[in-house]
């Protein structure tokens, strides 16, 4: 069984278009997050959220809106997509707030034409 | 912004020791340091933390200054599969709102 999955693997559609990336983890964890890799390879935490509630917000824009409808699920809703948004999102999980162990999937490639 | 420095890159032959530095200078008392790897096409893998003693797991030995104010992250006897991105993270934040923020990393390629 997969820790932390994601769907879908790849996407690619087209500039003004809304698309969602799914995560679930079946690891127990309370907490899960968004992080978005660029082109350039940086890594950079988008939000988490700890059993249901929005703890971290790195001043992404509000196109992106993750939705957590319980705590090991923890979706990526984008708006009106723009070709900055090509990445990889990577979802992970910990088993607390502020744990350093993070467990990650294994990335959704997001192409925006 | 990451509060580490690495060296871009790295060799390593094949089952030889990987030893990979890491900078930490302004590195808080309390605050841990930890060790991530991506493997190409994956999500990253965590390693090992330590606060101030050396480590070792399965995977790694970190060993820490005792400034704390660099460490250094050791593959015992490295394989192919050890070619990765490895990053040297500290922490940043406390309690809740902590959280680990990604630098450039060490591409480690090991040779055979």
């Amino acid at each position: 069984d997969t820790a932390v999955s994601q769907t879908p693997k790849y996407l690619v559609t087209q500039m003004g278009n809304d698309k969602s990336i799914k995560c679930e983890q079946n690891l127990g964890h309370d907490t899960m997050y968004w992080y978005k890799q660029d082109s350039k390879k940086f890594l950079k935490i988008m939000f988490s959220y700890n059993n249901k509630e929005l703890i971290i917000n790195e001043t992404v824009p509000n196109r992106f809106s993750p939705k957590s409808p319980d705590k090991a699920h923890l979706n990526l809703h984008i708006n009106s997509l723009e070709l900055g948004d090509s990445a990889v999102y990577f979802c992970a999980s910990s088993r607390f707030q502020g744990a350093g162990e993070l467990f990650f999937g294994e990335g959704s490639r997001l192409t925006v034409l | 912004d990451a509060k580490t420095t690495q060296p871009t890159s790295m060799d390593c032959a094949e089952g030889r020791a990987a030893n990979l530095p890491c900078n930490h200078s302004t590195i808080s008392g309390n605050e841990y340091v930890y060790w991530y790897r991506q493997i190409h096409s994956q999500g990253p893998q965590y390693i090992i933390h330590g606060l101030k003693n050396n480590e070792t797991n399965e995977m790694a030995s970190l060993i820490i200054t005792e400034d704390r104010k660099s460490s250094t992250l050791i593959l015992p006897h490295a394989t192919l599969r050890d070619t990765a991105v490895y990053y040297c993270i500290v922490r940043v934040g406390s309690g809740n709102t902590g959280k680990l923020i990604f630098g450039q990393g060490t591409t480690l390629q090991v040779k055979p």
